[in-house]
């Protein structure tokens, strides 16, 4: 299974920038890379995923090295509402739909 | 109203019972998956089905199994819990052809 490795912890401003890394330097060139954050008591949910190219939704942006050897999830203005556990995810096709969640990245934004 | 539901939200049980955890979605889904989370870690992948005639093992199944009762429900088994099965449960679900999963709130099990 290939495996992410992200920082345990990261704070923001509310209302600035956030770049959250991931290195996945055993990436295959099938696996996708996701995005999932986990609110408090809650469970994870979606928040963005891709393969190749740069790829921007609604919640966030993905920008992903052009060796594919690393990721960085980019929330454009930190809200109270974003403090989360982000989880940097690689789909292995191998093994169908599989998820392998590392620790992640607790988030703290700061008023 | 929750696409994605899971009963109990919380048990307290003991060493050697029987326990069912139960998840039921209506998204139609045809993937479901069940995963736990320790305090600290992020999830593992418990058992997952493609479909109602299809199951297969994740990472940690031992002490696990799994029932697949219809499209809409993946219930979740500890036949003899044990204390270091104490954990956040999740169940989840996709459907064939998205990558996305839609996670449920999670059924949070003690086992003293």
């Amino acid at each position: 299974d290939a495996k992410t490795t992200q920082p345990n912890s990261m704070e923001s401003n509310e209302e600035e920038p956030v770049h959250l890394p991931c290195n996945h330097s055993t990436i295959s060139g099938t696996d996708y890379i996701h995005w999932y954050r986990q609110l408090p008591s809650q469970g994870p949910e979606y928040v963005i995923h891709g393969l190749t190219s740069n790829v921007n939704n609604r919640m966030a942006s993905l920008a992903i090295a052009e060796d594919r050897k690393s990721s960085t999830l980019i929330l454009h203005r930190a809200t109270l509402r974003d403090a989360a556990v982000y989880y940097c995810i690689l789909r292995d096709e191998n093994t169908g739909n599989q998820f392998y969640f590392g620790t992640g990245t607790s988030l703290t934004v700061i008023p | 109203d929750a696409d994605v539901t899971q009963t109990p939200r919380n048990r307290i049980t003991k060493t050697g019972k029987r326990i069912m955890l139960e998840c039921s979605q209506t998204k139609g889904h045809d993937r479901m998956y069940w995963y736990r989370q320790d305090p600290g870690l992020g999830l593992r992948l418990i058992y997952y089905s493609f479909d109602v005639k299809d199951i297969n093992k994740g990472e940690i199944s031992d002490g696990y199994s799994v029932s697949r009762q219809a499209q809409a429900k993946f219930s979740l088994s500890l036949e003899s819990a044990i204390p270091n099965q104490t954990a956040l449960y999740f169940c989840a679900t996709s459907w064939t052809g998205s990558d996305t999963q839609y996670f449920g709130p999670g059924t949070r099990l003690t086992v003293l």
